[in-house]
Parts: structure tokens; sequence; C-alpha cells
């Protein structure tokens, strides 16, 4: 069990939909990762956020939005929703936001896009 | 820009045969590399990383990994493979001038042991 938790495990929605993916860091983590692993874009970091704040982007598109709140929890939002969103969404935690910081992932969101 | 590069999608290896698998990069400045492994239905989990230092270097399960900055590898090795190994393996790549620079995952390479 790396630590960090993500809720829900499975959700199956429809297209035009929005949904919220919630992320809640290891202890004391103040670093939150978003990712989307799909079979053909591989894994793809989304945005990063560092003690409430956004730290990097990624590939994540316009109708995707995050936000870390002040207990350090993170959700991820995905708005419009496309058949091509159908992917596993990985959040992970670091104790800071710097390069050499080992992530620990979460088990994932599997989204399913109908 | 970043990249990294994992050439093979599957490596077959017999159990108590020595396994690598392989990974290149590209980036600017110094990169900060990092092996992830996933199991079915799980997250990736941290196996190795190389910040500085020792061009080789251990890491969780009894694999090890080695910095080649001229050939810009990274590969991962273990000594003798193990049939619990069977899993996908990532490389990913962290570095450039910035602190606060984007992590990129190679493709993943799928990790097959046969008893």
């Amino acid at each position: 069990d790396s630590g960090v938790t993500q809720t829900p495990k499975h959700l199956i929605t429809a297209t035009g939909q929005r949904v919220t993916l919630r992320c809640s860091p290891r202890s004391g983590d103040l670093s939150v990762y978003w990712y989307q692993q799909s079979l053909d874009q591989g894994l793809q970091f989304l945005i990063q956020y560092y003690n409430g704040e956004e730290r990097a982007k990624g590939n994540i598109l316009e109708r995707f939005s995050a936000q870390q709140f002040p207990d350090l929890h993170s959700e991820l939002n995905l708005s419009s929703l496309e058949l091509g969103d159908s992917a596993l969404y990985f959040c992970a935690s670091s104790v800071e936001a710097g390069d050499k910081n080992i992530q620990y992932f979460g088990a994932g969101t599997r989204l399913s896009v109908l | 820009a970043q990249s990294v590069a994992q050439p093979e999608d599957q490596v077959n290896v017999a159990e108590g045969n020595p396994l690598t698998v392989k990974c290149t990069y590209s980036v600017s400045g110094n990169p900060y590399l990092f092996w992830y492994v996933q199991y079915p239905n799980r997250g990736l989990q941290f196996l190795l990383k190389y910040i500085t230092g020792d061009n080789l270097v251990k890491g969780s399960y009894g694999f090890e990994a080695e910095f080649n900055k001229s050939q810009t590898s990274f590969h991962l090795k273990k000594p003798s493979a193990l049939v619990s190994d069977s899993a996908l393996y990532f490389c990913a790549v962290r570095g450039g001038y910035s602190s606060a620079s984007k992590i990129i995952f190679g493709s993943g390479t799928r990790l097959s042991i046969r008893p």
C-alpha cells in the first residue's frame, strides 16, 4: 500500500458528462501529480500541484482541470467527456516538488465513457 | 525537449536467467532517471533512481540499473529472474534546468518470466 488513496476505483459515465476524481496524498506529502494511462497513449503526465499551487503542466486538455485543497487532497475534474477519455487515471504524491523526488502512486480510477 | 525510449514492448526470459530491460533518454542538462514497475490492476511502484554519483544503482527486489552517460542509457537489470518479476516496467526521466520540469515516462516494457 503506497499510502495514496484514490476514489472512486471505477467510474462509468456517458459522453458529454462531467466527473470528479479524488486523490488523498500520503501523509506529509505536499506535491500531487495526475496521470492518464491509456492503451494507445501510454502514461501521460497531466498536471502537478505543490502545496496548493500549480507547479507543472503536461498534456492536460482544456476540458480537464484540477486543484489542490488546503488539506492537500486533490481533485481532477473532467468535463464534456468523450469516448477517448476512457482510461486509467493515476494520482501520485511526493514529499516535495523537485525532480529528485520519488513519486508514490495510487491504485488509480478506471474511467469508462460510454 | 525531454524524451525517453523503451525500444522493446516485451521481454521474455526464463526463470533463473539474467534479464535486461532497455531505456534510453534525451534531456538537456543533468538527467534524473527512474524505474517504476506496475503489476496488474495496481499503480506504479518505485524501483530505483539515479540522481548523481555511482553509475550502478541498486534498487528494490534485487533490481539494479546502470547509468551510461555516453550512450544516454539507463538499462534495468537483474542477475536471476523470478516468475514474480513478470510485470510492466516503466523508465522515466526528469531533468533539465527547471526545478519544475515534467516527468516523462517511456511507453513501458512488459516483462514475462517463464518457469
